[in-house]
């Protein structure tokens, strides 16, 4: 799996838009990104994913380059109970859940 | 809302001590993952099986740790004897298809 890039830190206004950026040079061509996180405390949560496109759920949306070497998950309308550790993993898929190789992610704090 | 469950969620042992913690995936999910969380290391993969079968387990120190599947109910990781750097955060996750895991709340574990 593609190893990924991402600040360890970025702070947002309530009621903003956080964009959250992942460098993912290695990615090949099979190779999805995901995001997931983890707010103190809890189990890590999948927020989002994609191969080429971008996506957009009730969560987020996840814009990815055209040449896919990085993208970007952008939270529309960030609230104080977003704030928490953001993974962006890249990982090929097979049909079958696999593990989930984590880096140290970005921790997003959103200030009142 | 199906959600997977870990028990304990706290357990505070001493040095030496066996220690189990249980797993109940979501109805349904094939993949068993568990990981382990420190602040020094992140969230690690220990072992993950699919319809019961271990397929991953190079992630656990063999000589003191083991996971079972005893049923598709119930997932099982046991350390013995634990030791004072085994202190972590372990979770379970489930899953069936590629595209997400559910992660359980973790059991906080402390040997002194």
């Amino acid at each position: 799996d593609a190893k990924t890039t991402q600040p360890p830190s970025m702070d947002c206004a309530e009621g903003r838009a956080a964009n959250l950026p992942c460098n993912h040079s290695t990615i090949s061509g099979n190779e999805y990104v995901y995001w997931y996180r983890q707010i103190h405390s809890q189990g890590p949560q999948y927020i989002i994913h994609g191969l080429k496109n971008n996506e957009t759920n009730e969560m987020a949306s996840l814009i990815i380059t055209e040449d896919r070497k990085s993208s970007t998950l952008i939270l529309p309308h960030a609230t104080l109970r977003d704030t928490a550790v953001y993974y962006c993993i890249v990982r090929a898929d097979s049909g079958s859940a696999r593990q989930l190789t984590f880096g140290s992610g970005t921790q997003l704090t959103v200030l009142p | 809302d199906a959600r997977v469950t870990q028990t304990p969620r706290d357990k505070v042992t001493e040095m030496g001590q066996e220690v189990t913690m249980r797993c109940q995936p979501i109805l349904g999910h094939n993949t068993v993952f568990w990981y382990r969380q420190t602040m020094m290391q992140g969230l690690e993969l220990l072992a993950y099986f699919r319809n019961r079968a271990p397929l991953d387990d190079s992630g656990m120190p063999k000589d003191r740790f083991s996971a079972e599947m005893p049923d598709a109910t119930l997932a099982t990781l046991k350390i013995q004897p634990s030791e004072p750097r085994d202190s972590a955060v372990y979770f379970c996750a489930s899953g069936i298809h590629y595209n997400e895991q559910f992660f359980g709340p973790g059991t906080r574990l402390t040997v002194l």
